[in-house]
């Protein structure tokens, strides 16, 4: 189990929008950490997507945004493509635990 | 540019101590605000942060491993050394260490080794 609750899939069509929610706790996003978030395509290592709660690394494409609100953050993906298609992950700091933490993962299926 | 390695056994046998090895070039392990961390994934599931040291020679343990882990650094060869003791079957998974930036409360990790699968099986 978790610390860092996400839903196990979602979907979406070429061109549509998607969100990926992260729920936390008052331990750790509700503590004003911030939430990061990565992606993993398949068979390959995390990659580094989107850094203190909705900023992103050069390189990353602007479809690709964060955003965090009391105990929960979010991951939007808009203009969905077909390279989009992968394990998203977000990550943030415990301070019960005084370990980093990371949800339990959400596949992205582009139909 | 900034690349990391994992090295280390495929398979172990249960109890025995696992020995990982990252090796690391474009950036140093002295350099202030630098940090390495090793993280797991055992196959199908979701990331495990395992253990961290910094510029400074702190280090960090996964609370439920912690008295399993060691994590030391060779600033010179650009390598970091995780140790995990006890091993068992569950403990099979790709294990990746990641390049990590930030403070405690911050940290992120921008850059990723490969990983390496180990098994755990007799």
């Amino acid at each position: 189990q978790s610390v860092l609750t996400q839903p196990p899939s979602v979907s979406g069509a070429p061109g549509q929008r998607v969100t990926i929610s992260c729920t936390g706790s008052n331990s750790n996003i509700g503590a004003g950490y911030d939430v990061h978030w990565y992606q993993q395509l398949p068979g390959t290592a995390p990659k580094f997507l989107i850094y203190g709660n909705s900023n992103r690394p050069s390189g990353v494409p602007d479809r690709f945004s964060g955003s965090k609100s009391g105990t929960s953050a979010s991951l939007a993906i808009t203009g969905l493509q077909a390279e989009d298609e992968a394990d998203y992950y977000c990550q943030s700091f415990d301070s019960s635990l005084s370990n980093w933490v990371f949800g339990g993962g959400t596949k992205l299926t582009v139909l | 540019q900034v690349t990391l390695r994992e090295s280390g056994p495929a398979l172990v046998k249960p109890t025995q101590t696992l020995t990982l090895t990252c090796t690391f070039s474009g950036f140093s392990l002295s350099t202030t605000g630098m940090c390495v961390s090793w993280i797991r994934q055992p196959p199908g599931k979701a990331l495990e942060w395992l253990a961290l040291i910094d510029w400074d020679d702190d280090k960090y343990f996964s609370t439920s491993l912690k008295t399993r882990l060691t994590i030391s650094k060779d600033t010179s060869k650009n390598q970091v050394v995780l140790t995990m003791t006890n091993m068992d079957p569950v403990d099979t998974a790709t294990y990746y260490c990641a390049r990590g930036l930030g403070t405690v409360t911050t940290q992120v990790w921008d850059y990723w080794g490969l990983g390496t699968l180990v098994t755990v099986s007799s």
